[in-house]
């Protein structure tokens, strides 16, 4: 078990523009996560994949943001045009299939928006 | 819409000094209710799992417990290392997946 991997660590970007950020979950795991942190908030759930298909999407992902998971292995979450309001920490995690799962968290990936 | 509200916002301890953070919750039908540790710039990591009012677990200085409306974790004899931001999040009764509604946290730092 190597744990849920994230990259970049950090990204600095300018406004405008489109960054790309990895996950890849641990490897039994189907279910995977992405959620966003701003400072001094809890995790806010954007996304979630069931293997490759993505089941549920929260309101807050404006047509800006995309994720994928190809071949229900690693994911990648893209945001396009890219806004100050956009700066966050992006958390990937995964879960096992199976009612009541935990969550396993990776490090995440600190974005800021210049 | 499910709610979770943390109290306090933020602790200060001193080492030794046991005290409890609170989760209340508003869910429709709780299927769990977990509480996670978060250190600066990482990731949450897993602490407890809780299903049903009553029960209670326990991981060394930390208990957590769970009423119908709340939660509580309780830490005792706290030490510096336990200095971190405490996360309670509560899992729903969703068509899919394992989907956590987290609230803000509470912020714990313990001197020496």
């Amino acid at each position: 078990d190597t744990g849920v991997s994230q990259n970049p660590r950090h990204k600095i970007t300018k406004r405008g523009q489109n960054v790309t950020f990895r996950c890849d979950p641990i490897s039994e795991h189907n279910r995977l996560y992405w959620y966003r942190q701003t400072l001094g908030q809890g995790p806010e759930f954007l996304t979630y994949f069931q293997n490759e298909a993505q089941l549920e999407k929260s309101r807050l992902l404006s047509d800006r943001f995309s994720a994928e998971r190809p071949k229900g292995s690693f994911s990648t979450l893209e945001i396009q045009r890219t806004e100050q309001g956009d700066s966050a920490m992006y958390l990937c995690a995964s879960s096992p299939a199976g009612v009541n799962e935990k969550l396993f968290f990776g490090s995440g990936t600190q974005l800021s928006v210049l | 819409e499910d709610q979770v509200t943390q109290s306090p916002e933020a602790l200060r301890l001193q080492e030794g000094e046991s005290s409890s953070l609170n989760c209340s919750y508003t869910v429709s039908g709780l299927r769990g209710l977990f509480w996670y540790r978060q250190d600066p710039g990482k990731g949450p990591e897993f602490l407890f799992t809780l299903y049903s009012a009553g029960e209670e677990k326990e991981k060394e200085r930390l208990k957590a417990t769970l009423t119908k409306k709340e939660s509580f974790l309780h830490i005792t004899a706290p030490k510096p290392e336990d200095s971190a931001t405490y996360l309670c999040a509560v899992q729903d009764k969703p068509l899919y997946g394992n989907k956590l509604v987290f609230g803000a946290g509470t912020i714990l730092r313990v001197k020496s």
